[in-house]
């Protein structure tokens, strides 16, 4: 198994640019999760999906969209690219709710906006 | 908003002591968790707690949940080189769809 992957691994973009970060797991696992993580901070939740066709808001899901069309894929879309989302973007997936079940993290994508 | 605060912020020990890092938190859970992160790699799952237990182990690792204090720690015994890395806590606010992490601790283990 892969486990959970995240392409691409560095990415850099102009403000206003728009882009998607690719999110997949082969484990089957129904709940899927963003974070992003600022240096000396922890991770901070963008978006989740419990399943197929369902998305929620985390703590700061403002100029992010999120989409959940298959169980292996979650990609996180930037709008309109902001200095502020200068960050490295997490991707992670659990079989069971985040609050109850140990969370598989990929490896993440370092993300710059100039 | 920060639900889990990490304490200390850095620690760095010689090789073979223990290290203890402490989680506060400000409302009620349900269950806490404790994640390590190696530098620059996704974080990777240490052990969960529930709020009617007091202590868990794992291999090396052991954990307290004080509910009354609101508060946990993390010992990690006979340190090694491996174990430099930073330790998050994450709760989850009595929601069991979502949790919130930490800022971490950073751990250095000196040779």
């Amino acid at each position: 198994n892969a486990g959970v992957t995240q392409t691409p691994k560095f990415q850099v973009l102009k403000t206003g640019q728009s882009m998607t970060l690719q999110c997949a797991q082969d484990m089957n696992h129904e709940y899927m999760s963003w974070y992003r993580q600022d240096p000396g901070m922890g991770l901070r939740l963008i978006h989740y999906s419990v399943g197929a066709g369902i998305t929620d808001q985390g703590e700061v899901p403002n100029g992010y969209n999120v989409s959940r069309s298959t169980t292996e894929d979650f990609p996180l879309r930037l709008l309109s690219a902001a200095p502020s989302q200068t960050s490295v973007y997490f991707c992670a997936s659990s079989s069971g709710l985040a609050g109850v079940d140990e969370q598989f993290f990929g490896p993440g994508t370092r993300l710059t906006v100039l | 908003s920060q639900q889990g605060e990490e304490d200390p912020q850095a620690l760095s020990i010689q090789e073979g002591e223990n290290a203890t890092m402490n989680c506060s938190y400000k409302t009620s859970i349900n269950n806490l968790q404790w994640y390590r992160q190696n530098s620059g790699r996704g974080l990777v799952h240490l052990i969960l707690i529930r709020s009617n237990e007091r202590e868990k182990h794992s291999g090396r690792l052991r954990v307290t949940l004080d509910t009354s204090k609101k508060s946990s720690s993390l010992l990690i015994t006979a340190s090694r080189a491996a174990d430099t890395a930073s330790y998050f806590c994450a709760t989850d606010r009595n929601r069991d769809d979502k949790i919130i992490f930490g800022k971490g601790t950073r751990l250095h283990i000196l040779p």
